[in-house]
């Protein structure tokens, strides 16, 4: 398995463009994560998905971000519009739900920048 | 409110010289306390999970323990290769996993 796909791998943008993050997680896992990291905050969660449905949105910042998850393959978090503090690296993991559904596997993050 | 908080924030050792890093705790209802290793512009890369008090596991060179209140990962003669940040998380009855903010090792040759 090629693991958590993420893209794109940067972006940088100028403040107010909307930015939509892109996640493929691992087939066959059915919950999915979206982090974000940063010096300050380190490593906090926006939103988790378990079978495409979202369960918990309580660390999503802002009204302006927002996540879907269509099917099972792929998922989007989308900043709309985006302000220089959103700048973080976002993390996109997946787990399978059971006993052990928290061995999250983590993606290789996207680097955003707002300008 | 759940908390988890690592010990120290960084770390220097030279090649061989064996150490621990600490990761206190206060989760309702822990489910599982987890470690991951974290390379410099990589996701964190799961290392391993503990579910009860007094459970060890191992791989390699690194050990991880869990206490009631405290996990320890001890790292046995190191090598500059497990120079990384080590992430502990905390899971309990919300299901969300709860990170402590990392120690950031560093292995001298």
């Amino acid at each position: 398995d090629a693991g958590v796909i993420q893209s794109p791998r940067h972006e940088v943008t100028e403040m107010g463009q909307e930015v939509t993050l892109r996640c493929k997680p691992i087939s066959g896992h059915n919950s999915l994560f979206w982090y974000r990291q940063t010096m300050m905050r380190g490593l906090e969660l926006l939103i988790y998905f378990n079978n495409n449905v979202p369960i918990d949105d309580s660390g999503m910042p802002e009204d302006r971000f927002s996540a879907k998850m269509p099917n099972a393959s792929f998922s989007t978090l989308k900043i709309q519009p985006s302000e220089p503090r959103d700048s973080a690296v976002y993390f996109c993991a997946s787990s399978f739900w059971g006993r052990d559904y928290n061995e999250q596997f983590f993606g290789p993050g996207t680097r955003l920048t707002v300008l | 409110e759940d908390q988890v908080t690592q010990s120290p924030e960084a770390l220097r050792l030279q090649e061989g010289e064996s150490s621990s890093l600490n990761c206190s705790y206060t989760v309702s209802g822990l489910r599982g306390l987890f470690w991951y290793r974290q390379d410099p512009g990589k996701g964190p890369e799961f290392l391993f999970t503990l579910y009860s008090a007094g459970e060890e596991k191992e791989k390699e060179r690194l050990k991880a323990t869990l206490t009631k209140k405290e996990s320890f990962l001890h790292i046995t003669a190191p090598k500059p290769e497990d120079s990384a940040t080590y992430l502990c998380a905390g899971s309990g009855n919300t299901g969300k996993l709860i990170f402590g903010q990392g120690t950031t090792l560093q292995v001298k040759p």
